[in-house]
């Protein structure tokens, strides 16, 4: 399996709902990070897990909630988001370099819409 | 920090002919870098990548890519472009940090546009 999942493909939220993204990859990769991606932009690193610890926080709003559960999984926890939140949402995971191939494969992306 | 410049917003080239992409890095060592694609509405695809060794890299679709050092570049390259090959370019830079966790740098993209 060389795939990261994400779950689910397109989310539609009013302002006041809580949902989540998931996303799940078995090529026992040890970084997982989520990525948040506007129309016509390039990718933005939002969160970083390294051995399920939160590594890196790039500043974002405390109402996007990352948990790792497991080395498999990571999800996305979204709560009172803003219409601007409105994006691709990318899930990636990668390979310690020091393991050998260095590995670094991205989701296929949760479209998220607020309403 | 690093940074990834793709001096090109656009780029128009005919079917059959051949392509190069452009790709500037800033970075203090040598960094992992990484050309993706992505077709609207889709994810990223990884197309090749470079760590060390051979400068030249070979990908996937008959994409290639140079590592020149001297002139921070990561220039991606097709002999000869197909109608799917339309997408949106990604050069990518990655730090070559203990324990592998790191988050990546992208330049702002290239839009691919194949003519008949």
């Amino acid at each position: 399996d060389t795939e990261v999942t994400q779950t689910p493909k397109h989310l539609v939220m009013g302002m006041t709902n809580k949902k989540s993204l998931k996303c799940e990859q078995h090529m026992g990769h040890r970084a997982m990070y989520w990525y948040k991606q506007k129309a016509k932009k390039p990718p933005e690193l939002m969160f970083v897990y390294s051995y399920e610890k939160l590594s890196i926080n790039e500043s974002v709003p405390s109402r996007f909630s990352p948990e790792c559960p497991n080395s498999s999984l990571l999800n996305l926890h979204l709560h009172a988001l803003q219409p601007e939140d409105s994006a691709l949402y990318l899930c990636a995971s990668s390979q310690d370099p020091g393991l050998g191939n260095y590995g670094y494969t991205f989701g296929s992306g949760t479209r998220l819409t607020v309403v | 920090a690093q940074s990834v410049t793709q001096p090109d917003i656009h780029i128009t080239v005919s079917e059959g002919a051949s392509l190069e992409l452009r790709c500037n890095y800033s970075y203090g060592a040598t960094p992992y870098l990484f050309w993706y694609v992505q077709s609207p509405g889709q994810g990223l695809q990884l197309l090749l990548k470079y760590f060390s060794g051979d400068t030249l890299v070979q990908g996937i679709k008959g994409f290639e890519a140079e590592f020149k050092r001297s002139q921070s570049s990561f220039n991606l390259r097709k002999p000869s472009v197909h109608w799917s090959d339309a997408a949106e370019y990604f050069c990518a830079v990655g730090a070559k940090s203990g324990g592998g966790a790191d988050g990546l740098t992208f330049g702002k993209g290239t839009h691919l546009i194949i003519q008949p």
